[in-house]
C-alpha cells in the first residue's frame, strides 16, 4: 500500500521552513526518507523506527508517530540545496523492501 | 556507507532487442536486492525482489518473462529487459541493503530509451 504524502508540492524562499507529510493506513514497521535531484538516484537522509522516534542532522528532522502511521521531515532554514523530489519509504517488516509515497517536489529559491 | 553500483548510466536500445542492466553491492553482500522503475516526474514502483540463488519475487502486473532477473552472487544482480519496446523506456534503479544496516542504498540508475 502506497503511503500518501503532502503536499505535492511546495516553492520556498532561502532560509523558510517546510514540512513535509506522509502517512499510511497500514501499521509500519520504519519510514524512511529519500531527496531526489532531477535525472539522480535517490539518496538517503534518515530512517526512524520506534513510535514516537524523533531524529535530525543540521537542520532537518523528523519524527515518527507509529500510532498515528504518520511521519512528518522538517526542514528549516531550507538552503538551495534542499531543492529536489522528497520521497517517504515505507515498509511493514525487516528488510522488506520500501514502497515509496508519490514524492513532494520542493524548489527552494533565491 | 554502504556502495551500490549499477551499470550501465543511460542506454539507447532498438526496439525489439534486449537490455541487460547490472546492480553490485561493492563492499557489502546482499542477499536480496531490490528493483525499481521510475516514469518521469513519478514515484520508485517496485518492480521485483532479486534473492541471491533463488528466484525473483515479481510484483503484481510486472511480467517476468519480459523482465529476467537473475542473483547469481551475493553481490550482483542484473535486470534484463527482453524485447524492448518505447513503452519500456524508463529510469530503472536497484537497491540494496548491508544485512548489518537498516537503510537501504540506491545505485545510480540507468536510464534506459527504446527507439
Amino acid at each position: 500500500q502506497q503511503p500518501v504524502q503532502s503536499p505535492q508540492a511546495v516553492i520556498l524562499r532561502e532560509g523558510e521552513d517546510a514540512v513535509i507529510n506522509c502517512s499510511s493506513s497500514k501499521a509500519l514497521y520504519s519510514v524512511h526518507w529519500y531527496r531526489q535531484k532531477h535525472g539522480e538516484a535517490p539518496v538517503f537522509l534518515m530512517i526512524l523506527l520506534k513510535g514516537g522516534e524523533q531524529k535530525g542532522h543540521e537542520k532537518i528532522s523528523a519524527s515518527f508517530n507509529e500510532k498515528k502511521q504518520q511521519s512528518s521531515l522538517y526542514l528549516t532554514a531550507s538552503q538551495l540545496s534542499y531543492s529536489g523530489t522528497y520521497f517517504c519509504g515505507t515498509e511493514r517488516g525487516g528488510n522488506t523492501p520500501l514502497v515509496f509515497g508519490k514524492g513532494t517536489r520542493l524548489s527552494v529559491i533565491a | 556507507g554502504a556502495v551500490v553500483s549499477q551499470h550501465p548510466s543511460w542506454v539507447i536500445c532498438k526496439s525489439g532487442t534486449s537490455v541487460k542492466i547490472e546492480c553490485r553491492s561493492l563492499d557489502f553482500q546482499a542477499t536480496t536486492m531490490f528493483w525499481y522503475r521510475q516514469f518521469p516526474k513519478q514515484s520508485l514502483m517496485l518492480m521485483a525482489t532479486s534473492n541471491e540463488g533463488s528466484k525473483a519475487t515479481y510484483e503484481q502486473g510486472v511480467e517476468k518473462d519480459k523482465f529476467l532477473i537473475n542473483h547469481a552472487s551475493l553481490t550482483l544482480s542484473t535486470l534484463t529487459v527482453t524485447s524492448a519496446h518505447p513503452e519500456d523506456s524508463s529510469f530503472y534503479i536497484c537497491s540494496a541493503r548491508d544485512g548489518g544496516r537498516l537503510e537501504a542504498f540506491f545505485g545510480q540508475g540507468t536510464r534506459l530509451t527504446v527507439v
